[in-house]
């Protein structure tokens, strides 16, 4: 059965403080691995990851995928509280546009 | 671009009554769309994946006679929630995929429809 774990569930920090939130998966067919942020309503998008190696960086956030230990890290410098959110990652997979969503990371930060 | 608009984006009803909730694709066809419906602090569930012009496509433990998906056009996807039950209430996403990408596209989404079963 595919399947997509977050690491911590929840995380609980200050401003200006370093997060990493992890994301591991077992996924057949594997094809892509996403991240998305979503607040109060629809996630939205922030990385698609294909090759393990290469950091997919967006301001603040950084984003990197090891296909071989089938883990992704998504890395978020200098926290603001508008970072506050849940953090979810999803296996994108060969030959159909479904996603395998994780469990999602509940990421707070106070000023 | 790639605005998926999902209507209403919440609804309260009665026990036993049936609910529709639409799903479009505004300024990009889809072939394929997918509902998710998602608990408090738990993350998405994927429910069906709609497919235009064909039957849709439920993932396991999802009862197909509750959940009617049609999708009718490439820019169109319905969830009808038939006879709802307090259970039933939940956050119900859909997202939609630009056709030809398979696992490359990073699925855009409606805003959601919270529904309340009283």
């Amino acid at each position: 059965e595919d399947k997509v774990v977050q690491s911590p569930l929840s995380l609980v920090v200050h401003e200006g403080d370093t997060v990493t939130l992890n994301c591991s998966y077992e996924v057949t067919n594997f094809r892509s691995l996403l991240w998305y942020k979503q607040e109060k309503k629809a996630p939205t998008f922030l990385f698609m990851l294909t090759s393990s190696g290469i950091e997919k960086k967006s301001g603040r956030l950084s984003s990197i995928l090891d296909k071989k230990e089938l883990f992704s890290i998504l890395n978020i410098t200098a926290t603001q509280t508008g970072d506050s959110a849940v953090y979810l990652c999803a296996g994108g997979l060969y030959n159909t546009d479904k996603l395998i969503f994780g469990t999602g990371t509940r990421l707070q930060v106070f000023p | 671009g790639a605005v998926v608009s999902q209507h209403p984006s919440w609804v309260i009803c009665k026990s036993g009554t049936s609910v529709k909730i639409e799903c479009r694709s505004l300024d990009f066809q889809a072939t394929t769309m997918f509902w998710y419906r998602q608990f408090p602090k738990q993350s998405l569930m994927l429910m069906a994946t709609s497919n235009e012009g064909s039957k849709a496509t439920y993932e396991q433990g999802v009862e197909k006679d509750k959940f009617l998906i049609n999708h009718a056009s490439l820019t169109l996807s319905t969830l009808t929630v038939t006879s709802a039950h307090p259970e039933d209430s939940s956050f119900y996403i859909c997202s939609a995929s630009i056709q030809g990408r398979s696992g490359l596209s990073p699925l855009h989404f409606g805003n959601g429809t919270r529904l309340t079963v009283t």
